[in-house]
């Protein structure tokens, strides 16, 4: 299994561009997350998908929009990057098996910078 | 509101030498704890978790965390740090809520480790 993966590695926009950060997973996880890291404050959840065609939205949702058609996958669009949206973002997946918690597992990361 | 203290920014041992680090979390019930690892450039690797049963909870790497309900804390500890472990540590108390397994992520540990 590769786990969950991440695309592109490294990203520079420019204000204004929009763009979509992708991820994908092969553990056939029901749950999917985004989140962003910034320096001094851990990770904050942006966005996050309970299964195919349902998301919701996390902590720091404006800017982005996101969407889940196949269980597989779940992009993060940027629509119009803004310099505020410089930051790590983390791709994160987990199972579902009832009404119990279970780990996430992570991608590797994208580590976007908007000029 | 749900929140995670990690009271320490960095922390700088030398190789041989024992580490602890702090957690401290505010939180409805008592969540899920979760202690990931991040090496530079790299995404987050879960190192243990705390579910339910004995406190004294063993991971990967030779760390250990303690669950001390009482003082709401779960501080990670490994007796003997090797250069390895130089890397930001995250605090991470977790629930089901809504149908999705919530994280919250303290704002990270730096360790440093000297030869």
């Amino acid at each position: 299994n590769a786990g969950v993966t991440q695309t592109p590695k490294f990203q520079v926009l420019k204000t204004g561009q929009s763009m979509t950060l992708q991820c994908a997973q092969d553990m056939n996880h029901e749950y999917m997350s985004w989140y962003r890291q910034d320096p001094g404050m851990g990770l904050r959840l942006i966005h996050y998908s309970v299964g195919a065609g349902i998301t919701d939205q996390g902590e720091v949702p404006n800017g982005y929009n996101v969407s889940r058609s196949t269980t597989e996958d779940f992009p993060l669009r940027l629509l119009s990057a803004a310099p505020s949206q410089t930051s790590v973002y983390f791709c994160a997946s987990s199972y579902s098996n009832g009404n119990s918690y279970n780990e996430q597992f992570f991608g590797p990361g994208t580590r976007l910078t908007v000029l | 509101a749900q929140s995670v203290t990690q009271p320490d920014i960095h922390i700088t041992v030398s190789e041989g030498a024992s580490l602890e680090l702090r957690c401290n979390y505010s939180y409805g019930a008592t969540p899920y704890l979760f202690w990931y690892v991040q090496s530079p450039g790299q995404g987050l690797q879960l190192l243990l978790k705390y579910f339910s049963g004995d406190t004294l909870v063993q991971g990967i790497k030779g760390f250990e965390a303690e669950f001390k309900r009482s003082q709401s804390s779960f501080n990670l500890r490994k007796p003997s740090v090797h250069w390895s472990d130089a890397a930001e540590y995250f605090c991470a108390p977790g629930g089901f809520s809504g149908g999705y397994n919530k994280l919250i992520f303290g704002a990270g540990t730096r360790l440093a480790v000297h030869p």
